[in-house]
């Protein structure tokens, strides 16, 4: 089956810093999301971007399917963004990688 | 409008018996998933339905877990007995369409149901 991986799977940060986050998959797809999952466990769908780019407030989105990467960039972080942020892939059927599990310090 | 429905939220059980998961999808979703997440990993896609018809379980453990989705509407997650290992969240989610490849297919979760099993 399709391999998701990303990277890198641990980041802290202070409050105000940019990051980029990173999504490899192993064989074209169909549909390809990012989500936060919060502390409680939720998981919180953050873009829903098979190819090109998107941007929603701090937070922006990259996917060239053609190189098969996704990067999920955030801008000023803040302490609300600690979580863990999940890369999940449709070819046939829904496949996530492992994560990257962000903190950012006040 | 109301979000994915499950329950119950939290679950202790001993090994060796059974219990089951609800879920309720957004309304007019065709397609639900089960996903099992145990603590550190990516959620792992249980089963697939598209309506009430099964997309893919293959990685379903058949000979502890079942589920279905009656009338393509709610479904329910069984795992009868259950071992220390299934100790994890189950999460449901639903889509509009599997089929159709635009944002309309995102897909949307529950809060889960946290399973121990002790």
């Amino acid at each position: 089956g399709i391999q998701v991986e990303q990277s890198p799977p641990d980041l802290i940060l202070q409050e105000g810093a940019n990051s980029t986050l990173r999504c490899n998959f192993s064989d074209s797809v169909n549909n390809l999301q990012w989500f936060h999952q919060n502390p409680w466990g939720q998981l919180i769908n953050l873009f829903y971007i098979p190819s090109g780019t998107k941007q929603n407030g701090r937070l922006s989105a990259t996917t060239v399917a053609t190189e098969r990467y996704s990067l999920l960039y955030i801008s000023s972080s803040q302490t609300t963004d600690s979580g863990v942020y999940f890369c999940a892939v449709d070819r046939g059927k829904s496949t996530f990688g492992d994560g990257t599990t962000l903190t950012v310090k006040p | 409008e109301a979000g994915v429905a499950q329950s119950p939220r939290y679950k202790i059980i001993e090994k060796r018996q059974s219990v089951a998961f609800w879920c309720n999808p957004i309304s007019g979703h065709a397609t639900l998933y089960w996903y099992q997440q145990i603590l550190g990993q990516g959620p792992k896609l249980l089963i697939q339905f598209q309506n009430n018809g099964v997309v893919d379980d293959s990685q379903l453990p058949k000979d502890r877990f079942s589920a279905e989705r009656l009338k393509g509407v709610d479904s329910t997650l069984k795992i009868q007995p259950a071992k220390l290992e299934d100790s994890a969240v189950y999460l449901c989610a639903s889509s509009l369409e599997r089929a159709y490849r635009g944002p309309g297919n995102t897909i949307y979760f529950g809060e889960g149901s946290w399973l121990t099993v002790v």
